[in-house]
């Protein structure tokens, strides 16, 4: 089954202590980014990468770290959390359309909470 | 400023009710998508566009692409409850960009 797999799906943790949220495609996309979630603000863009060892920020990327090391892999690292990280985090992989387009496949999501 | 601009942010109508909703931007985009997301899950693309005047289908969803490209709607017929959820444009300018999405609600 196509999919975009993500762990965890819950996680509660402590300012400071480092994390790392995984994420997995198994479709060969070459995109894949870093999303996230909250009320009245949206869904914003962290990171993305366009191929293997090919990363950009997004419209929020302060406080966050990824690597592409593998197709199929797009880790988001959280390496100081703080409390204004507490959100809904989705990771997307995408197929390019023949006009450009990225027609993504989001994984369940993230929730986060920073204490 | 908000690159996507959706309304309404929330709307409630009861079964069998048609509706339409928004998704505006003063910027000209070489293509548009429209994703629905149900709670506790992560959206699911419903439907590209990518000439202006365009339109497409999708059962009781119909889905327009402003003349200028700088707009879009998306209209439901026959409103059911299984098309509660929010609502999402999106766009890349460079980077992927959604709009905060329109909550529809169907009542029974």
């Amino acid at each position: 089954e196509a999919q975009v797999t993500q762990n965890p799906r819950y996680l509660i943790t402590v300012t400071g202590k480092k994390l790392t949220v995984t994420c997995s495609q198994n479709m060969n996309h070459e995109y894949m980014s870093w999303y996230r979630q909250d009320p009245g603000l949206g869904l914003r863009q962290i990171y993305y990468s366009m191929n293997v060892e090919v990363t950009d920020k997004g419209d929020v990327p302060e406080g966050y770290k990824v690597s592409r090391k593998e197709k199929r892999n797009f880790p988001l690292i959280l390496e100081s959390p703080s409390p204004n990280q507490t959100s809904l985090y989705f990771c997307a992989s995408s197929l390019v359309g023949t006009s450009g387009t990225y027609e993504q496949y989001f994984g369940p999501g993230t929730r986060l909470t920073v204490t | 400023t908000q690159l996507l601009e959706q309304s309404p942010q929330f709307l409630s109508i009861q079964e069998g009710e048609n509706l339409t909703v928004y998704c505006n931007s003063s910027s000209v985009f070489s293509s548009l998508q429209w994703y629905r997301q149900e709670p506790g899950e992560g959206p699911v693309l419903l439907v590209t566009v990518v000439t202006g005047g365009e339109v497409k289908k999708l059962k009781r969803l119909t889905f327009q692409f402003g003349d200028a490209r700088k707009d879009s709607s998306l209209h439901i017929t026959a409103a059911q409850p299984g098309d509660t959820g929010l609502y999402l444009c999106a766009v890349r300018d460079d980077k992927i960009i959604f709009g905060k999405g329109t909550r529809l609600h169907i009542l029974p």
